[in-house]
């Protein structure tokens, strides 16, 4: 089945600075690539996602990459606000099928200021 | 639409008792999943449900969890005996058909933070 690795497991930035957090995946018919941002005691929740037809994706001050020759990809959060500290998971699954989302360890992100 | 409801919010027990946790999807959602999460593993995939039928259930980890989903709009994840390493907090997400084209995004309910003493 599907693994997904994550790092780093935690990542301290200053305010302002821009955060990347890379993952890989094992399966090479994985397709889809999702990254949840969990606050303190909330929910999961989508912040961006990513298919295999796009090498990368932007929404304001996220952007996701997607290298699926080496099977990996990134979230970059650049200018960095205390509201962006939380944990971030990435996750892959297959679309199309009756599969689900295998999620990565999640990394803890805290922006100082 | 309310999102994906979950009940209890907390849920504090004794080793030994049964507990049933409920979820109710989002509206029109085909699938529906249940996770644990703990800080040593992180959020697990427990059961996964496609128009009320148990896809995966390989994440179960044992014979004391066992999930329904009687209608589309109801599920429920029991515990039975429960025990004081079950304690976490347990999610329940929908997502809408999958196919060529359509959003896979899975939406998380509130979750149930679990307590076994």
């Amino acid at each position: 089945g599907e693994n997904v690795e994550q790092h780093p497991s935690t990542l301290s930035v200053q305010e302002g600075d821009s955060a990347v957090i890379k993952c890989t995946y094992s399966d090479s018919a994985s397709n889809y690539f999702p990254w949840y941002k969990q606050e303190l005691g909330k929910r999961p929740q989508l912040i961006i996602d990513i298919r295999s037809n796009v090498g990368e994706k932007k929404d304001q001050r996220i952007a996701v990459t997607l290298n699926k020759t080496a099977k990996h990809f990134s979230l970059h959060i650049t200018e960095t606000q205390p509201e962006d500290s939380a944990v971030y998971f990435c996750a892959a699954s297959i679309t199309g099928t009756a599969s689900k989302l295998t999620f990565g360890t999640g990394t803890r992100l805290q922006v100082t200021l | 639409d309310a999102g994906v409801i979950q009940s209890p919010r907390h849920e504090v027990t004794e080793m030994g008792q049964e507990v049933t946790l409920r979820c109710k999807p989002i509206s029109g959602h085909d699938y529906l999943f249940w996770y644990r999460q703990t800080m040593m593993r992180g959020l697990e995939l427990l059961i996964y449900f496609n128009n009320n039928v148990p896809i995966d259930d390989s994440g179960m980890p044992e014979d004391r969890f066992s999930a329904k989903m009687p209608n589309a709009s109801f599920s429920t994840l029991k515990i039975q005996p429960s025990e004081p390493r079950d304690s976490a907090v347990y999610f329940c997400a929908s997502s809408p058909h999958r196919g060529h084209g359509v959003r896979d995004t899975q939406y998380f309910g509130p979750g149930t933070r679990l307590t076994v003493l």
